[in-house]
This record gives structure tokens, sequence and C-alpha cells, in this order.
């Protein structure tokens, strides 16, 4: 079975530039996650979808960014514009349902340098 | 506001000894725990979990053990074994709602030495 596939695994840009990131869940898996994680922490919740409707954007800052999930598979998760505290790696996770004991299952990340 | 904490950034253990990872949370509402494991450049990977009304879940070499009145969680490697140097994130879950994003701890930084 695939695992979570995330590109670019890398990406450079600077500040005030936009961004965006990739995610394609395990096929079948209805919920998605995107998460962010700042070197030195742990990953922190950005937003979850469960298909294609948002459950908890609670922590996304939503003057900068933005996701998306068309027909309930495939993410992108965009940042416009950039500032220097994004630079981390954005993980996409995603679990088959909705329970919360439903593991999630993580991708690579893309790691994000804002200069 | 740290709603899970990992007191220890690293820990070295020799190898063929018990490795002992501790975690504490503050938010009641968590019903259930999670354990991951991360390698450089890799996503985290799930290792073991254990709901609010156990109290020890073992698996192989992996054992976590739950003290509710505690707020306390700990995750026990026994043997201790080379490939199991990583970083080892606590998690929570269970705020309600169908929210059930992960709450991360800073993780521990686990260097087993031959």
């Amino acid at each position: 079975e695939a695992g979570v596939a995330q590109s670019p695994r890398y990406k450079i840009i600077e500040k005030r530039q936009s961004v965006a990131f990739w995610c394609n869940p395990i096929s079948g898996h209805a919920t998605l996650y995107w998460y962010q994680q700042i070197l030195g922490q742990g990953p922190k919740l950005l937003i979850q979808f469960q298909n294609n409707g948002v459950v908890d954007d609670s922590q996304l800052p939503k003057d900068r960014f933005s996701a998306e999930r068309l027909k309930g598979v495939d993410s992108t998760l965009k940042i416009q514009p950039a500032k220097l505290e994004d630079s981390a790696v954005y993980l996409c996770a995603s679990s088959a349902g909705t329970g919360g004991t439903d593991t999630q299952y993580f991708g690579p990340g893309t790691r994000l340098t804002v200069l | 506001d740290q709603q899970v904490k990992q007191n220890s950034p690293s820990l070295s253990v020799q190898e063929g000894r018990i490795s002992i990872l501790n975690c504490d949370y503050t938010n009641s509402m968590f019903d259930y725990f999670l354990w991951y494991k991360k390698y450089p450049a890799e996503g985290p990977t799930f290792l073991i979990s254990i709901s609010s009304i156990k109290d020890k879940n073992e698996d192989g070499r992996f054992t976590v053990f739950l003290n509710k009145s505690a707020k306390h969680l700990s995750l026990h490697i026994v043997p201790s074994q080379p490939g199991d140097s990583a970083v080892y994130f606590c998690a929570a879950s269970g705020v309600g709602g169908g929210a059930d994003g992960l709450t991360f701890g800073k993780g521990t930084h686990l260097i087993i030495q031959p």
C-alpha cells in the first residue's frame, strides 16, 4: 500500500512570496490533516478535513494560509504572503476514518525555508 | 500553553538496556495517547497507543503506561536496539466534536549507545 505522498520535498522562497504544497493521502482515507513543525518543536495541527469538508481549522492563520481538498482526495496548502516565521516542515497525514483512535499516517513532509 | 510536555530533550541509553521516555499532559479532555517515532527527513511513524480506559498497552518490545491521576504517560523500550535511535513524540487527542487532530510534545531524542 502506497503511503502519503507530498511534494515538493524542499522549497526555498523569499518573504512576501507565495508557495503551495501538495498532498496525496493513502487511497480511501477519509480524513486528511496538515501539520506545521517548526525546528525543535512537535508538529502543530493547522487544519483537518473529513472528505472535502473542514472539521477543524482553529489554528490555521487564515490571513495568509489557505487549504483545500477538492473531491475529497488530494489537498493543497498555500501560504500567501510568506513570512520568515513560516520556515518549517509541513506534514500531511491521513487516517481511514473519523474516530479519534484511527491511526494517522504521515508523509515525509515539505521543508520550507523563507529568506 | 503547552498541553503535552516532554521535559527531556534527549536521552542516552546503552544497547540492551531499558529506555524510558516520559510525557505529561494538562488537558483533562484528552482520552487517547500515542507515541510516534521520527527519523531525520522522514515523517513521524506510529509506534503504540493507549486509551484512557487502560493503564498499560504492550506491543513487542514497546510498552506504554498511563497514569491518569498524575496526567503522565511513559514509553518503555526493552531491550533497546541501535535502530531505536530516533526522536520520539508523545501525542494526545480527544477534545471532541469530531476534531481529532493530534497535540504533540516537543519530542525526546533517544540515542542508543553500542
